[in-house]
């Protein structure tokens, strides 16, 4: 069956600091990946995709996810944080074919920005 | 207007009591959804409609039904509310044609069962 890990459950940052969340899926065959993020009272937005192409992905907000097949991994990444970055990040992944029935969600990562 | 639209925003019923949380979308998207949200545990699958006629179980669909009335509403329903089912409750939607592109969610239903 299909999962993913986001091993990092709360990171706490100052401001300007450089960010990286991991992921790892579990999955055999070619895989879409996405972060979503929630912020604090609100649903959660599609922050960037990967379908297939450059690994590397750039996202709304200055965040880029890069895309490892070796490594079952899309770890999240930003040069530097700020406040507004504070909320919950959610890693998820379906197979790419067009019948996928279902998007599968990490457990989501909690992140705080101190000013 | 939302594209995703869920109600009520919040909700508080007692122990036992029939609750009916409402999705209904201007999307035009074919595939329909319902997650709920607990803290650490991320998003989990309760049920999922692939078009009017489609239902499928998700990965805790116990204690809850659902309804797919029209290709735009999808209603969740808790027979007889217990507290463990007190979460966040998301509605989702995407195109299978486009099945690539994620989800697009509703704004959530905070449900307390006291």
């Amino acid at each position: 069956a299909q999962s993913v890990s986001q091993h990092n459950h709360h990171v706490i940052l100052s401001e300007a600091a450089s960010l990286e969340l991991g992921c790892n899926y579990s999955y055999g065959g070619t895989v879409n990946l996405f972060w979503y993020v929630q912020y604090p009272g609100q649903h959660l937005q599609l922050l960037l995709k990967y379908f297939s192409g450059d690994p590397l992905v750039k996202g709304i907000k200055g965040f880029e996810a890069e895309f490892i097949k070796s490594k079952f991994s899309f770890n999240l990444r930003k040069p530097s944080v700020q406040w507004s970055d504070t909320a919950e990040y959610f890693c998820a992944v379906t197979p790419w074919y067009s019948s996928a029935s279902k998007i599968i969600f990490g457990s989501g990562t909690r992140l705080s920005i101190r000013p | 207007d939302a594209d995703v639209t869920q109600t009520p925003r919040n909700r508080i019923t007692k122990t036992g009591k029939r609750i009916m949380l409402e999705c209904s979308q201007t999307k035009g998207h074919d595939r329909m959804y319902w997650y709920r949200q607990d803290p650490g545990l991320g998003l989990r699958l309760i049920y999922y409609s692939f078009d009017v006629k489609d239902i499928n179980k998700g990965e805790i669909s116990d204690g809850y039904s659902v309804s797919r009335q029209a290709q735009a509403k999808f209603s969740l329903s808790l027979e007889s509310a217990i507290p463990n089912q007190t979460a966040l409750y998301f509605c989702a939607t995407s195109d299978s044609r486009r099945a690539g592109h994620g989800y697009t969610f509703g704004s959530g239903t905070r449900l307390t069962v006291v």
